[in-house]
């Protein structure tokens, strides 16, 4: 059982747009602690894809975005590709574990 | 550019220990924390612990009392140490660097080694 919760799984058509939602706790979210999303490939590392709620590393395109209120957070994505197919989390921190916590994880198919 | 890479044995018998290395190129370990997270087949993260630049380490209360993180500057690793391992440690490990920036609240891991996949069995 996850800290933090993500629907196990979302699908959209090609150039749709999807949201996958990370819902925390006061402990975490709520406790002011920033929100991140990582991007695992199948069979890859995890890469980050939106550090500090809604900031975009280099190379990441602006059709991914990230938003927090609350004790819960959420990823977008528009104009869905193929390559978007991937594997989501979310990251924070928890004072009650004193340490970090990720989501359980949120499969993205491209339908 | 920094680039992480995980080493270790494959295969470790139940109720031994643990130990992988994470080499460290294109920077000093000495200017950031790093953390081990680990991904057990077909489920998602678990962070294990970090080390701080100054050397300080956290550890997931879950595995506090069998994890042990240290590093070595001189050749640039940080290592993990997992002692009375059972079938349940099996994982990917992922060493990646502890990020964080002024005005952001916690970190985030960024870069991630490619990870090694580490079974637990007899």
């Amino acid at each position: 059982q996850s800290v933090l919760t993500q629907p196990p799984s979302v699908s959209g058509a090609p150039g749709q747009r999807v949201t996958i939602s990370c819902t925390g706790s006061s402990s975490n979210i709520g406790a002011s602690y920033d929100v991140h999303w990582y991007q695992q490939l199948p069979g890859r590392a995890p890469k980050l894809l939106i550090y500090g709620n809604n900031n975009r590393p280099s190379g990441v395109p602006d059709r991914f975005s990230g938003s927090k209120s609350g004790t819960s957070a959420s990823l977008a994505i528009t104009g869905l590709q193929a390559e978007d197919e991937a594997d989501y989390y979310c990251q924070s921190y928890d004072t009650s574990l004193s340490g970090w916590v990720f989501g359980g994880g949120t499969k993205l198919t491209v339908l | 550019h920094v680039h992480l890479q995980e080493s270790g044995p494959g295969l470790v018998k139940p109720s031994e220990t643990l130990s992988l290395t994470c080499t460290v190129s294109g920077g000093s370990i000495s200017r950031f924390s790093w953390s081990w997270i680990r991904q057990p087949p077909g489920t998602g993260l678990e962070w294990i612990g970090n080390m701080s630049r100054s050397g300080r380490t956290n550890y997931n209360p879950s595995l506090k009392s069998r994890v042990t993180i240290s590093a070595d500057t001189s050749k640039n690793q940080v290592s993990l140490r997992l002692s009375s391992v059972t079938a349940a440690d099996t994982a990917v490990y992922y060493c990646a660097r502890d990020t964080l920036v002024q005005g952001i609240s916690g970190v985030w891991f960024d870069p991630w080694g490619q990870g090694t996949l580490v079974t637990v069995s007899s």
